[in-house]
């Protein structure tokens, strides 16, 4: 699986948009890109995935560039229920977790 | 969203008793379930994927003898820790594989297991 490099924290101002870079330079044609973000001590919560589209869903949109290497995530109105671990994870047949992005809403 | 459940949430043990954890899909069958174990401030890492009907496949490091894991039907894997030691304390996560829905992974709420 293509190692995906994300920030390792975020402010974000609630009610503002949360734009959480990734960088998979290394993805192959055939791995999709999926978005997770786990609450404190709870389980990982899947928010949204695409392969080479741009996606959108009620939880959030996804935006990946045209050659591929990496992809944003946005959370279009954050709330104080967003503070979480998002993890950017190029999947070929297995999901594996990086380090995320430690994203805090701020009041 | 598919609901996969984990059970149970908590629980504490003496040193050298084992400890079998449930996951189970709700709503959907899973021939494909994985199991993850946490540790505090680090990342979730895979430690088997679990395939029903057959043997599970475990990740490098990890001891089969002592993870054992069983997918007997579409709907439910367990994990048993086997003489359980303190450092076996940690954050036990299971997930499951939606086929019908994109094949998306499912994750339970996962199972903070204490060994005294």
């Amino acid at each position: 699986d293509a190692k995906t490099t994300q920030p390792p924290s975020m402010d974000c101002a609630e009610g503002r948009a949360a734009n959480l870079p990734c960088n998979h330079s290394t993805i192959s044609g055939n791995e999709y890109v999926y978005w997770y973000r786990q609450i404190h001590s709870q389980g990982p919560q899947y928010i949204i995935h695409g392969l080479k589209n741009n996606e959108t869903n009620e939880m959030a949109s996804l935006i990946i560039t045209e050659d591929r290497k990496s992809s944003t995530l946005i959370l279009p109105h954050a709330t104080l229920r967003d503070t979480a671990v998002y993890y950017c994870i190029a999947l070929h047949e297995k999901l594996t977790f990086g380090t995320g992005t430690r994203l805090t809403i701020i009041p | 969203g598919a609901v996969v459940s984990q059970h149970p949430s908590w629980v504490i043990c003496k040193s050298g008793t084992s400890v079998k954890i449930e996951c189970r899909s709700l709503d959907f069958q899973a021939t494909t379930m994985f199991w993850y174990r946490q540790f505090p401030k680090q990342s979730l890492m895979l430690m088997a994927t679990s395939n029903e009907g057959s043997k599970a496949t475990y990740e490098q490091g990890v001891e089969k003898d002592k993870f054992l894991i069983n997918h007997a039907s579409l709907t439910l894997s367990t994990l048993t820790v086997t003489s359980a030691h303190p450092e076996d304390s940690s954050f036990y996560i299971c997930s499951a594989n939606n086929l019908i829905a994109k094949n998306i992974q499912y994750f339970g709420a996962g199972t903070r297991l204490s060994v005294l």
